[in-house]
């Protein structure tokens, strides 16, 4: 079975500090993973998936198949970061598509 | 803009009561989902659809049930609401072919159930 692990529900920092919100996960083949990012009043949307290896507002994250890890990581935390933040995995291709199964969430808190 | 649309936004219900969660979509997406969101336990998957006439289970179905009615439109029935399934309710939509394991959701249907 697939799953996704975020140890932190809560996580706190302050502007220009880096910041690490962590996940892990467990699944048996080659996964997709993604971050998603839900910011107050808005909906949930897509932040980065592995497979793009972008940096999106200056946000990156790196598959870490030997410690089955995909942490996204900022160097200079702004308080507009301040959001939920969700790891997700989908078995890769086909009919898995869609299917994602989500971590329990990071609530970000970025103070000035 | 195409979008994902969800109605109501907000519903409080009494226990026993029949409620219809609706969504409906402009993306031209065949692949239609059902999450629902608590606290501290992320989003986990109700329903899902691939297409008007797939209807597959997620991992917690029991005391839901869809129906399909278009490729645009994906409703979510509690038929008999209880307090726990006071939650976030979100629907998503996704094309593979056009963007890979991406989920595109809707604002998100808060129900309450006294």
């Amino acid at each position: 079975a697939q799953r996704v692990t975020q140890p932190e529900k809560l996580l706190s920092v302050f502007k220009g500090a880096p910041v690490e919100l962590k996940c892990n996960y467990s699944y048996s083949g080659s996964p997709e993973l993604f971050w998603y990012v839900q910011y107050s009043r808005q909906r949930l949307q897509l932040l980065l998936r592995h497979i793009s290896r972008e940096s999106i507002k200056g946000f990156t994250a790196d598959l870490n198949k030997g410690e089955t890890s995909f942490h996204l990581k900022k160097p200079f935390a702004q308080e507009e970061d301040s959001a939920m933040y969700y790891c997700a995995l989908v078995g890769a291709g086909g009919t898995s598509y869609g299917k994602l199964t989500f971590g329990q969430g990071t609530i970000l808190t970025v103070h000035p | 803009d195409a979008d994902v649309t969800q109605t109501p936004r907000n519903r409080i219900t009494k226990t026993g009561k029949r409620i219809m969660l609706e969504c409906s979509q402009t993306k031209g997406h065949d692949r239609m989902y059902w999450y629902r969101q608590d606290p501290g336990l992320g989003l986990r998957l109700i329903y899902y659809s691939f297409d008007v006439k797939d209807i597959n289970k997620g991992e917690i179905s029991d005391g839901y049930s869809v129906s399909r009615q278009a490729q645009a439109k994906f409703s979510l029935s509690l038929e008999s609401a209880i307090p726990n399934q006071t939650a976030l309710y979100f629907c998503a939509t996704s094309d593979p072919l056009l963007t890979g394991g991406e989920l595109f959701f809707g604002e998100g249907s808060r129900l309450t159930v006294l």
